[in-house]
């Protein structure tokens, strides 16, 4: 069964970075691409922008441009997404989602991970 | 960008009881759709693509429907299980955004 499974949370000071990671399984890795989805806390979702896993393609929201890189490592089947210059706003729950398929879009997610950002 | 505006924010209803919620894109999508539901603490689930179509295994209380700018998610017979956030999202245009959610609330 197809499973994505996130780095567990963390807490980072304001104008440091975070590398979240996204390991996939239960599926050929490179034959979807991968999203990263973010939730503040009580707020909607926020789509960042997605990663080709074969090629390593990338788009990224106009919002995070700049600050934000996605990557892959096809031999491990995990994707990694890594904000920079991170304020306090960018504390919420990140999340990978899998690409377009058959049923649309994102019919998989991994479980969410926590990043907090405090002095 | 393409605002999704979802209504209501919030309802109470009763088990049984049948629920519809729509959002409204800022500009035509196709049908570009999804709906998806949250409970506290867990991922989004998807429901709904391509504004119809029903994802598999979930259950057919759950319909969506419209075009163009508007499009309704119906749940009848509101279930125990049916009380969540839902969330629409437009994947037609970047960047893709999401409806601001409804949640579902026992009455």
């Amino acid at each position: 069964q197809v499973q994505l499974v996130q780095s567990g949370a963390e807490v980072k000071k304001p104008g440091a970075s975070v590398k979240v990671s996204c390991k996939a399984s239960g599926y050929i890795f490179t034959t979807y691409a991968m999203h990263w989805v973010r939730q503040a806390p009580g707020q909607r979702p926020e789509w960042m922008g997605w990663i080709n896993a074969d090629n390593g393609n990338t788009k990224y929201s106009q919002k995070f441009q700049g600050r934000v890189t996605f990557t892959r490592d096809t031999s491990a089947s995990t994707a990694h997404m890594e904000l920079s210059s991170l304020r306090s706003e960018d504390t919420a729950v990140y999340y990978c989602a899998r690409g377009r398929d058959s049923s649309g879009v994102f019919g998989y997610w991994g479980q969410g991970t926590l990043v907090t950002v405090s002095s | 960008d393409i605002q999704m505006t979802q209504s209501p924010s919030s309802l109470s209803a009763s088990a049984g009881d049948r629920v519809t919620i729509t959002c409204r894109a800022s500009q035509g999508i196709t049908s570009d759709l999804g709906w998806y539901q949250q409970k506290p603490g867990k991922a989004p689930k998807r429901l709904i693509f391509a504004a119809s179509s029903l994802q598999s295994g979930v259950p057919s209380r759950f319909s969506g429907s419209g075009s163009g700018t508007e499009y309704t998610l119906t749940i009848t017979s509101l279930q125990p299980e049916d009380f969540a956030t839902y969330y629409c999202l437009q994947y037609n245009t970047y960047p893709w955004t999401f409806g601001q959610g409804t949640k579902v609330e026992l009455k």
